[in-house]
C-alpha cells in the first residue's frame, strides 16, 4: 500500500545546531515533494518544493534533498533558533493536484 | 490579500446536525480543496475542486459534500454530523508560487466537535 512516513517522535534540538527532518515513501512516484511549516493552531505554510529531477534545494538556511532511489527526502535546518520550532510535514505531489501529505514530525529548538 | 478565510474558527454539534463550513479565497486560483487532519494522521483530502462547477471525491468523502458555484468559494456541507467527524478542518486552493502551479495555500482552520 502507498505509505509516507516521517518521524512521530518530537525531535529536540540545541539553538545553533542543524536538524535533519526524514520523509519516506512507498509505493509513490511523485512529481515533486513539498515540505510545509504549521504552527499550533493555524494551517500550514508553505516552505520548500524539489521536483523528481532536482537532487538538492536551498532557500536560506533551509535545504531539501530528495533521493528518488532510496524513496527518501531530508529537510534540513541550519543553525536552528527557537522560532524554528514547529510541526513540519512533507507532502507528495502525484501529478493531477493531488498531493499526499505525512503525518508531521515536531521539532522543539531549545536556547 | 486575505489569502484563504475560514469561519467558523470554532464549531460544537450534536450527533446527526448539519452544517456547512465556509472557505473563500481572494487570489483567483481554479484549484481549491478540503482536508481534514487528526491527530498523528497526515491531512487527509476529503473533496476538491479544479474549478467552478467541477468537483470531485478526495481520500476521506463520505458524509460530507461540496459545492463550487463560483471561483472564490468552496464550502463544504456535513450532512448529519457524527462524533467520527470530530477534527480540524483545512481549506486549501492551489495556485502559482514559490512552490510552482501547485503551491498549496491554507486558511486558519475550522476546529469541529461533534458530541
Amino acid at each position: 500500500s502507498q505509505k509516507i512516513e516521517q518521524n512521530s517522535e518530537a525531535l529536540n534540538i540545541q539553538e545553533g545546531k542543524t536538524a535533519t527532518l526524514t520523509c519516506n515513501y512507498t509505493n509513490y512516484s511523485p512529481a515533486y515533494l513539498q515540505w510545509y511549516r504549521q504552527d499550533p493552531g493555524r494551517g500550514p505554510v508553505f516552505l520548500l518544493l524539489i521536483r523528481e529531477n532536482e537532487k538538492e534545494k536551498r532557500k536560506e538556511r533551509l535545504k531539501v534533498t530528495f533521493d528518488t532511489t532510496l524513496k527518501q527526502s531530508l529537510f534540513h535546518i541550519t543553525a536552528s533558533q527557537p522560532a524554528d520550532s514547529a510541526t513540519y510535514l512533507c507532502a507528495l505531489g502525484t501529478g493531477g493536484f493531488k498531493t499526499i501529505f505525512g503525518a508531521g514530525t515536531r521539532l522543539f529548538v531549545k536556547a | 490579500n486575505a489569502g484563504v478565510t475560514q469561519t467558523p474558527k470554532f464549531q460544537v454539534l450534536k450527533t446527526g446536525q448539519s452544517m456547512t463550513l465556509q472557505c473563500a479565497q481572494d487570489m483567483n486560483h481554479e484549484y481549491m480543496s478540503w482536508y481534514r487532519q487528526d491527530p498523528g494522521m497526515g491531512l487527509r483530502l476529503i473533496h476538491y475542486s479544479v474549478g467552478a462547477g467541477i468537483t470531485d471525491q478526495g481520500e476521506v468523502p463520505n458524509g460530507y459534500n461540496v459545492s463550487r458555484s463560483t471561483t472564490e468559494d468552496f464550502p463544504l456541507r456535513l450532512l448529519s454530523a457524527a462524533p467520527s467527524q470530530t477534527s480540524v478542518y483545512f481549506c486549501a486552493s492551489s495556485g502559482p508560487g514559490q512552490g510552482g502551479p501547485d503551491t498549496q495555500y491554507f486558511g486558519p482552520g475550522t476546529r469541529l466537535t461533534v458530541l
